[in-house]
């Protein structure tokens, strides 16, 4: 069936360094691919999105690439901050209408 | 816009009792979603509805019910509430849902049943 796996589950950086969050989906039509971040006790809310037609998409200090023909898509977020501390998930459209979710990251940047 | 709004924001039942949960959307989206949050184990799908007058069971739907009331408006129901049912319940929608449109939540219900 439609799955997605996010590695890894928790993320532990120093604040100004890099952060990568790896996802891999298992649907070839899958063509939408967000990415949601979650502080505690609030809602998902998303972030950056690509779609297939393309293969990197920046904005500030996130960016996220995909690659279509190996099924996977990463999260970069660079100059870590504080408030960069979350969980993010990623996610993958499927034909079927809906948005499958990967397992999570928690995110923790360390001052 | 108020966006997507959830009632109520917290919710404390007894094991056997039955309660609605209610999501609105003033985005005049046509799809609309419900999941629950546990930890560790992400966002799963219990039910949605990609257009008005149609429902779809998601990855977990045992033990609820939902009604797309018009385009609005998108319930989920416990007929029989179990422990196993404690968890954080998003509602979301989308403008359609077989498009690369944006899913936008509300700022779900937290249920414990005892």
């Amino acid at each position: 069936g439609e799955n997605v796996e996010q590695h890894p589950s928790t993320l532990s950086v120093q604040e100004g360094d890099s952060a990568v969050i790896k996802c891999t989906y298992s649907d070839s039509a899958s063509n939408y691919f967000p990415w949601y971040k979650q502080e505690l006790g609030k809602r998902p809310q998303l972030i950056i999105d690509i779609r297939s037609n393309v293969g990197e998409k920046k904005d500030q200090r996130i960016a996220v690439t995909l690659n279509k023909t190996a099924k996977h898509f990463s999260l970069h977020i660079t100059e870590t901050q504080p408030e960069d501390s979350a969980v993010y998930f990623c996610a993958a459209h499927s034909n079927t209408g809906k948005l499958i979710f990967g397992q999570g990251t928690t995110l923790q940047v360390k001052p | 816009n108020a966006g997507v709004t959830q009632t109520p924001k917290f919710q404390v039942l007894k094991t056997g009792q039955s309660m609605t949960l209610q999501c609105a959307q003033d985005m005049n989206h046509n799809s609309m979603y419900w999941y629950r949050q546990d930890p560790g184990m992400g966002l799963r799908l219990i039910y949605y509805s990609a257009s008005e007058g149609t429902t779809d069971k998601g990855e977990v739907p045992n033990g609820y019910n939902v009604s797309r009331l018009n385009k609005r408006e998108f319930s989920l129901r416990l007929e029989s509430a179990a422990p196993s049912q404690t968890s954080v319940y998003f509602c979301a929608s989308r403008r359609t849902g077989t498009s690369a449109d944006t899913q936008y939540f509300g700022p779900g219900t937290r249920l414990t049943v005892l």
